[in-house]
């Protein structure tokens, strides 16, 4: 695609709710990456792929997320019994190869819980 | 561990004047580092890139240099203009993740 992709753009969910984001990235880009930014805070690194596989996933918050990407190309964010403090924009950047390339961010997927 | 700092976190400026954003790094030993620029409600637009190798990148009216041995990169925005106003954010790249900067908010006042 011309751009990163992700969905929803706005999600609102009852704490305690499963919640998934989706993220098509840039066509032919192998690296992934997930962010996190609570308001007024700067971005916060999750998780990142290269091809399928997750090297880092020292970001991820606690046991309760986790991420997949399937066919080196869509990646699903899942965030398990959401709690209030996961509300955030969920960032979502892909480049050709991780390290030493620009990296591409999408809209970002805005996670409401109450 | 990758520590990326910007200050002052806010700017504000009349129209045309020259701008220079700091950013600072603790590891000098980085792939690369970034600029972005983010608006209100959306996500972050790559500006410039500076591979470890090099010095300076330009684009338009945006320049950005890194000096590696003192930790600091500059982005530089000559003759400022309102449609300029947004937050600015600095990454270090290491082999494979970006640390940011909590970023710099300029806003400039026609």
């Amino acid at each position: 695609g011309a751009g990163v992709s992700q969905s929803p753009s706005n999600k609102v969910t009852e704490k305690g709710k499963d919640v998934e984001l989706r993220c098509d990235p840039i066509s032919g880009h192998t690296a992934l990456y997930w962010y996190r930014q609570r308001l007024g805070q700067g971005l916060e690194f999750l998780i990142y792929f290269q091809g399928n596989s997750a090297p880092d996933k020292s970001g991820l918050p606690s046991d309760r997320f986790s991420a997949e990407r399937t066919g080196e190309s869509v990646s699903t964010l899942t965030i398990q019994r959401t709690q209030q403090e996961d509300s955030a924009v969920y960032l979502c950047a892909s480049s050709f190869l991780a390290g030493g390339n620009t990296i591409y961010f999408g809209e970002g997927s805005w996670l409401t819980v109450v | 561990k990758q520590e990326v700092t910007q200050i002052p976190a806010a700017l504000s400026v009349p129209e045309g004047e020259n701008l220079v954003l700091n950013c600072s790094f603790t590891d000098s030993a980085i792939y690369n580092l970034q600029w972005f620029r983010q608006d209100p409600g959306k996500g972050l637009t790559s500006l410039l890139l500076i591979q470890s190798s090099q010095r300076e990148q330009t684009s338009g009216r945006l320049n950005a240099s890194l000096d590696k041995s003192s930790g600091r990169s500059t982005l530089y925005i000559a003759a400022s203009q309102p449609g300029d106003s947004a937050t600015y954010l600095c990454a270090g790249g290491g082999s494979e993740k970006l640390v940011f900067g909590k970023g710099m908010k300029l806003t400039v006042n026609p």
